[in-house]
This record gives C-alpha cells, structure tokens and sequence, in this order.
C-alpha cells in the first residue's frame, strides 16, 4: 500500500497548455503540502493544508492552484504552463509537527 | 531571511564515517531533521532534533547545538547504498501558526569502494 502516492510521475506538455496533478495519502495524516524541486534539487515550499484548509500559500504564480476537496487528498492545477514550470513536484504529509512522508514525484517538462 | 547552509558535496570510502553538517538562520526555530533522496527518487525522513544533543538511530545519528545554531548528520560503516543527496531542514514556525519546513540545498555524498 502506497502511503503517498501521486500521479502521473511523468508530464510533458507544451507551453501554455493546463495540467493537474493529483495527490493521495492513506496515513490519516492532517496536512498535505506540495513541494517544488527545481533542477539543482532545492525543494521549495509552494502550498500546505491543514484539514483541507490552506495555511500556507508562498510565493507562487497565481496560475498555480491548489485543491483539497478532503484531508487525504490534494491536487495542484497549473494553469498557462511555462518553460520555467519544469521541475519535479512532490507531494507530501505530515502528522502535527511530524516527520514528512513524500509521495514519489512527478517530472514535469514544459516545451 | 532564511537560511540553511550545508556543503553541496562529500566523498568516502565503504567503511567509512562522514559528518555532514547544517547551520540555520531561520526566523524561528522548532526542530532540525534530515532527510535522503536517491537519484530520481523521493525525500525520506532520517531523523529529527528538537533539543540539544545526540539522537541515534542504527548507523546514522544526527546532533543539534541550538545555541551554535548547528547541527550535523554523521554515517557510520559507509555503503555503496548510502550514495544520495542528504538534506537539512529545520521549521521555522510553531504548530498553531501554521508552518512547512524549510530546506538546505542538500549534500550530495558519494561513497566508493
């Protein structure tokens, strides 16, 4: 049973189209987040939610939205893709102020 | 601003012991963990200090000073396997005030035979 799991693990798009990725976790965790790990593999905080709530919300382009439609899900719609969109995006979980448990990744190019 | 410096690469051997070390500059300051990723693979949680001193767990321990504003992640009897990127990550913000962790840029350690 895969605790987090994300899909799809690969996305190549063109520019300017729009593309979900979905995230699921089965740890019963209260909060989700979505990380950027850009080609230097610096991850980068982008959203986090607590119970469905959004408590976090860093600088990202508002073409970036996320959504949780219940505590174990989180998906993250990109909008108006660019060449700079491409990285990989890691959804994560985490019990109150515990350790993250990281779904596997999704690789997203943009060309 | 924040801030996490750790060094972007270490080399050993099999066998050996490497210390891979983190110091912060964050707003606040509510625990140091680490974390592993293989290439092409997701982050793993190793370990977490939310006080001073030493915490063990098999071949790997991790130390936080908090006063030094450091910590550090130390690998013992090296092997091929433990080649990956290590990250420090401390957060910065209570529970209650909403919070995610902030990352180094990671180390990237090569162990050879």
């Amino acid at each position: 049973d895969t605790a987090v799991s994300q899909t799809p693990k690969y996305l190549v798009t063109q520019m300017g189209n729009d593309k979900s990725i979905k995230c699921e976790q089965n740890l019963g965790h209260d909060t989700m987040y979505w990380y950027k790990q850009d080609s230097k593999k610096f991850l980068k905080i982008m959203f986090s939610y607590n119970n469905k709530e959004l408590i976090i919300n860093e600088t990202v382009p508002n073409r970036f939205s996320p959504k949780s439609p219940d505590k174990a899900h989180l998906n993250l719609h990109i909008n108006s893709l660019e060449l700079g969109d491409s990285a990989v995006y890691f959804c994560a979980s985490s019990p109150q102020g515990g350790g993250y448990t990281f779904g596997s990744g999704t690789r997203l190019t943009v060309v | 601003g924040q801030s996490l410096e750790q060094p972007s690469e270490v080399t050993a051997v099999e066998g050996a012991i490497v210390q891979i070390n983190c110091t912060y500059q964050t707003s606040g300051f509510y625990g140091l963990s680490w974390y592993q990723q293989h290439d092409g693979g997701a982050p793993t949680f190793l370990s977490y200090n939310a006080l001073d001193g030493l915490e063990e767990t098999g071949r790997f321990s991790s130390f936080l000073s908090r006063s030094d504003s450091y910590g550090y992640l130390l690998l013992q009897e090296l092997q091929m396997k433990d080649s990956a990127s290590y990250f420090c990550a401390v957060r910065d913000r209570g529970w209650q005030a909403g919070t995610a962790l902030i990352f180094g840029k990671g180390t990237t350690l090569s162990v050879s035979s």
